[in-house]
Parts: structure tokens; C-alpha cells; sequence
């Protein structure tokens, strides 16, 4: 079974903070996904990778930026949290094309 | 762009019956893949069912099922026999069927309740 792992399921940090969310897959995948999960908006997306140190810009990339250095893992950064922020954010991966494998989320408050 | 669209926030159903959830996409390309997720408390999303465009046949997992029109552009979910862990959010998903660095559209979800 595909496992991907988020480094934290609730998360509280302060406006202004740097924020670091990870996520790891253990399935050798090529693409990775960051999302925010909101009410009523479904899964937006941020970034996404298909390879080692390459990013592309999802839908809502403002104010975040992501790192992979290595396949099996990729990170959200939040250079300076904002309450804006606050939200669940979903990790994914996938092969070429196809389904997606999820985390299990982490719920990040900005107070 | 691809745009998903479920209508139906919220929707009620009584254990053991059938319940069907709606969704329409819209999109320019002709070979694509749809799908159904499901977010239960828990907050794992789980994939439920799978539907290549190229495929006629609706396809079917167990109690779920979809009824895909593809000159509709219109993509709904089945459960039959529904019980009290089905209650979850549903998501409806797009995606391209490309070589690399396929992304999927998501819809804003439909939740789920089962009674009992």
C-alpha cells in the first residue's frame, strides 16, 4: 500500500512565523502535490513537483513556497504565516498520471 | 481550464438505501480520468472509484458505482445499500491523462450523512 506521511496533524503557529510542512511517500513516485482544504471551496491547489527540484505553481501559489531535494519528500514553507493561512493542507502523490495518494492532513492555525 | 462542479453541498440518506451524488466537468481534452473521493471524519482521503474517458462501461467497486455521460459531461456516484460509514465528504476530481506532472481539478465536495 501507497503511504504518505505529513509531519504533523495539528499545527499552531504565530503570524509572522516561518512555517515548515512536510510530507513524506514511501512509493517512488515522481509527482507530489500540496493543497489547502477550506469549506464550500474543495482542494485548491498550490504546488506541485514531477521531479527532484522541480516546482510548478498550482492555483494559490502567493505567500508559499515548496523544496524537494529528495523524491520521496516535499515541503510547504510559509515564509511569514498569516492568519489567512489557517486551514487543513493536504499532501499527495501520484506516478505520471492517474490518482492521487493522500496524507492525512495537518490542521495549521495562525494566531 | 478544467472546472468541476458538484451542486449538492449537503445530502441525507437513510441506511440501506441507494443515494446518488452529482457532478459535471468541463474541458476540452478527450482522454481524461474522473474520480470519486471520500473524506470521512477521519480526514484520510480515500479513493473510491476510478473512471478512464476512453471506457464506456460505467465502472463499479463493490456497493459504488458511476453513471458517466460523456456528451453530458457528467460524472455521478452511486452507493447502494449505504451504511453509517459512508458518512463522509465526497469529492468529485478531474484529470488530464498526460506523460508527466498530471494534476487533478477537484470539485467543493458534497457531504454525506447516513442515518440510521
Amino acid at each position: 500500500d501507497v503511504k504518505v506521511t505529513q509531519s504533523s496533524r495539528y499545527l499552531v503557529k504565530r503570524t509572522g512565523e516561518k512555517v515548515f510542512l512536510e510530507c513524506v511517500q514511501d512509493m517512488d513516485h515522481e509527482n507530489m502535490f500540496w493543497y489547502r482544504q477550506d469549506p464550500g471551496l474543495g482542494l485548491r491547489l498550490i504546488y506541485f513537483s514531477y521531479d527532484v527540484k522541480m516546482k510548478e505553481k498550482g492555483d494559490i501559489p502567493e505567500g508559499y513556497s515548496v523544496s524537494r531535494e529528495k523524491k520521496e519528500r516535499f515541503s510547504l514553507i510559509l515564509e511569514s504565516a498569516s492568519t489567512n493561512q489557517t486551514s487543513m493542507y493536504l499532501c499527495a502523490s501520484s506516478l505520471t498520471f492517474g490518482e492521487q495518494y493522500f496524507g492525512p492532513g495537518t490542521r495549521l492555525t495562525v494566531t | 481550464a478544467q472546472t468541476v462542479t458538484q451542486s449538492q453541498p449537503e445530502m441525507s440518506v437513510q441506511e440501506a438505501e441507494t443515494v446518488t451524488l452529482s457532478c459535471t466537468y468541463d474541458t476540452s481534452e478527450n482522454n481524461y480520468y474522473l474520480f470519486w473521493y471520500k473524506q470521512p471524519p477521519s480526514r484520510q482521503m480515500i479513493l473510491v472509484i476510478r473512471q478512464e474517458a476512453y471506457k464506456q462501461q460505467n465502472a463499479t467497486e463493490n456497493r459504488f458505482s458511476v453513471n458517466f455521460q460523456k456528451a453530458a459531461k457528467s460524472f455521478s456516484l452511486k452507493i447502494s445499500d449505504s451504511q453509517l460509514g459512508d458518512t463522509a465528504m465526497y469529492f468529485c476530481a478531474f484529470g488530464r491523462a498526460e506523460t508527466s506532472g498530471s494534476r487533478l481539478t477537484f470539485g467543493e465536495g458534497t457531504q454525506l450523512t447516513v442515518n440510521p
